[in-house]
């Protein structure tokens, strides 16, 4: 199979701080991983793509200072939101695929509230 | 940017009958893929057909894809309370990241 895992699977912090969210791959190596953010009765969109090793790429309109991403191994991808504020509030989830496949495996998700 | 469009938005059957939700997107792609996702809950990956298929089935889905008129659909025959979710539909024209749909909103009712 293969899994990835998100945590927190939901967190909720103050304005003006930092949450980091991690996305690991569990049984497979993931050179690239995708995170994506959902509002409510949204689709998904995509923010950034991850590659290991390397600064990820963000989406046009995405703040890289804020949503903070390291891709520090083959298993693992972080993003920090930085100096949350309450229009952070979202459902974050990540992305994984094997190298050469075309399927994308989904984390669970994060639901990030900030009040 | 996305580019699927599923449509309907909304689809309230009941059980035991079909479901039919459509999709279509802008430009070409490599393989489109349909997910469900439960409220509040993230994504369940459904079925992938690739460019150069036209259907494709797995257990009660039925996947149908028309590259002519850039669309896909997406049965579930005999549908069930536990279908009820959401349904988008992803395309992949690069290897790269998915572009999401805006679903469609299935509720199946006893």
């Amino acid at each position: 199979g293969a899994v990835v895992s998100q945590h927190p699977s939901r967190v909720i912090c103050k304005s003006g701080t930092s949450v980091k969210i991690e996305c690991r791959s569990l049984d497979f190596q993931a050179t690239t991983m995708f995170w994506y953010r959902q509002f409510p009765k949204k689709s998904l969109m995509l923010m950034a793509t991850s590659n290991e090793g390397s600064k990820a790429t963000y989406e046009q309109g995405v703040e890289k200072d804020k949503f903070l991403i390291n891709h520090a191994s083959l298993t693992l991808s972080t993003l920090t939101v930085t100096s949350a504020h309450p229009e952070d509030s979202s459902f974050y989830i990540c992305s994984a695929s094997k190298e050469g496949a075309d399927e994308q495996y989904f984390g669970p998700g994060t639901r990030l509230t900030v009040t | 940017s996305q580019q699927g469009e599923e449509d309907p938005q909304a689809l309230s059957i009941q059980e035991g009958e079909n479901a039919t939700m459509n999709c279509s997107y802008k430009t070409s792609i490599n393989n489109l893929q349909w997910y469900r996702q439960n409220s509040g809950r993230g994504l369940v990956h459904l079925i992938l057909i690739r460019s150069n298929e036209r259907e494709k089935h797995s257990g009660r889905l039925r996947v149908t894809l028309d590259t002519s008129k850039k669309s896909s659909s997406l049965l579930i025959t005999a549908s069930r309370a536990a279908d009820t979710a959401s349904y988008f539909c992803a395309t992949d024209w690069s290897g790269y990241a998915l572009n999401f749909g805006k679903g469609t909103s299935l509720l199946v009712t006893p």
